[in-house]
């Protein structure tokens, strides 16, 4: 059973340009979070997303970020018009169940830098 | 807000010694504990935590939940090299299955 996979592994973009960051979550898992860590930080909440709806996007910016998860595919993180700010390593996480009685797995991370 | 503290934010300890991990928490509607390890990759699920005072073990790692004390400790003892990593405490809190990260403690073990 493959864990949560991520990619790329790693993403180089300039400014304005646009970052797409895919998440396969484990198999039989139908809940997805994407997190963010800066350097020096903890991961933050971004997004969470069930197949076809997104359910909690309290963490994500209201611009230029937009998250995915269609009925066949990988979820997909959407960056427009990246900034220098958007520097960071973007973890997706997958769980079998919603509610936090279910451990969630997660993937090897997208490292995005922005020149 | 919700908030996850943990301490020390860093630790270096030699091989063999045993170290204690703090997590603390304020949050409005905690529902469970995790704490991951982290090294140069994805933080891999140690232990999950919902009911005070039981001990959960693996290995020669352990953590317990102190509800009262709104507190988690994560115990290694026999250290090792490999048990160098950053050691993340996260909360679930609320309906939405989201995760509340503190900001990890950095362990270092030295030969």
């Amino acid at each position: 059973n493959a864990g949560v996979m991520q990619n790329p592994r790693h993403l180089v973009r300039r400014r304005g340009q646009e970052a797409r960051l895919r998440c396969s979550p484990m198999k039989g898992h139908s809940h997805v979070y994407w997190y963010r860590q800066l350097p020096e930080e903890g991961l933050k909440f971004m997004v969470y997303l069930q197949k076809e709806n997104i359910i909690d996007e309290s963490g994500m910016p209201k611009e230029r970020f937009s998250a995915e998860f269609p009925k066949e595919g990988p979820s997909i993180l959407r960056i427009q018009q990246v900034v220098r700010g958007d520097s960071a390593a973007y973890f997706c996480a997958s769980s079998q169940g919603q509610g936090a009685l279910t451990e969630a797995f997660f993937g090897q991370g997208t490292r995005l830098t922005v020149v | 807000e919700d908030k996850v503290v943990q301490s020390p934010l860093s630790l270096v300890v030699h091989e063999g010694d045993t170290v204690t991990l703090n997590c603390s928490y304020e949050v409005t509607n905690f529902r469970s504990l995790l704490w991951y390890k982290q090294e140069k990759k994805a933080p891999t699920f140690l232990f999950m935590l919902t009911s005070s005072g039981i001990e959960k073990k693996s290995g020669r790692l352990s953590s317990i939940l102190d509800k009262k004390e709104l507190s988690s400790i994560l115990n290694i003892t026999a250290t090792q090299t490999g048990d160098s990593a950053i050691y993340l405490c996260a909360l679930y809190t609320g309906a939405n299955s989201k995760l509340t990260f503190g900001k990890g403690i950095t362990l270092s073990v030295r030969p």
